[in-house]
């Protein structure tokens, strides 16, 4: 099956530093997405890219789909402490209902 | 936030016996979706839905049944618990847009399973 290596495992940064993390497939995907959790819930959506070479910014959040298809970052520019959470890419394919998701980038901000 | 809930939020249980995790919402939405997380293996999907009586296998599908018989409910049942089976588990809905390639998923706030 598709599989997404989302790369670093963890960071511990300093509170105003940037931040960045990527998602790479063996597959291609036709959407990307990244999403947030916070400790003790579910997943939350925070930027969805629909085409290749597509940047899309969220506040300090800014994502990009790259060019193969097959890889999608993140940066988050001046972290503040509630940056703290996981962060998951996740790839799907349209119309396939199913999205493949990455295995986390656990984020630490210390104030 | 989305109107999903799940029953339990927290479940202690032994080995070998059945188990029942209870997803509902309010959304009217079409698809659901049943995820197991671990540590190191971000969210994995175990089964999902397409609509009432509509269900498939997701990549970590054994020991694990589903069934909606409402647009609202989708239920996970372990037959039989093992302890591999202790983990978080996340319901999710969508509601694909005919005119969006994006397919956004909102989750509901887990339940954490342990069998012993």
């Amino acid at each position: 099956g598709q599989q997404l290596n989302q790369s670093p495992q963890s960071m511990f940064i300093q509170e105003g530093e940037d931040v960045s993390m990527n998602c790479t497939s063996s597959s291609i995907f036709n959407t990307w997405l990244w999403y947030k959790q916070d400790p003790g819930e579910g997943p939350v959506l925070l930027i969805a890219l629909y085409k290749a070479g597509e940047l899309t910014s969220n506040g300090r959040l800014t994502a990009q789909f790259g060019i193969t298809r097959k890889d999608s970052f993140l940066n988050i520019s001046a972290s503040i402490p509630s940056d703290v959470g996981i962060y998951f890419c996740a790839g799907l394919n349209t119309n396939a209902g199913k999205s493949t998701f990455g295995d986390g980038t656990t984020l630490t901000v210390k104030p | 936030d989305a109107g999903i809930t799940q029953s339990p939020r927290h479940k202690v249980t032994e080995t070998g016996t059945p188990v029942t995790l209870r997803c509902h919402q309010t959304e009217n939405h079409r698809y659901m979706y049943w995820y197991r997380q671990d540590p190191g293996h971000g969210l994995r999907l175990i089964h999902y839905s397409y609509g009432v009586k509509d269900t498939d296998k997701g990549e970590v599908s054994d020991g694990y049944s589903v069934s909606r018989s409402k647009t609202e409910d989708f239920l996970l049942t372990l037959e039989s618990a093992t302890s591999s089976q202790t983990s978080v588990y996340f319901c999710a809905i969508s509601e694909p847009l005919v005119r969006k390639s994006y397919n956004e998923q909102f989750f509901g706030p887990g339940t954490r399973l342990t069998v012993l």
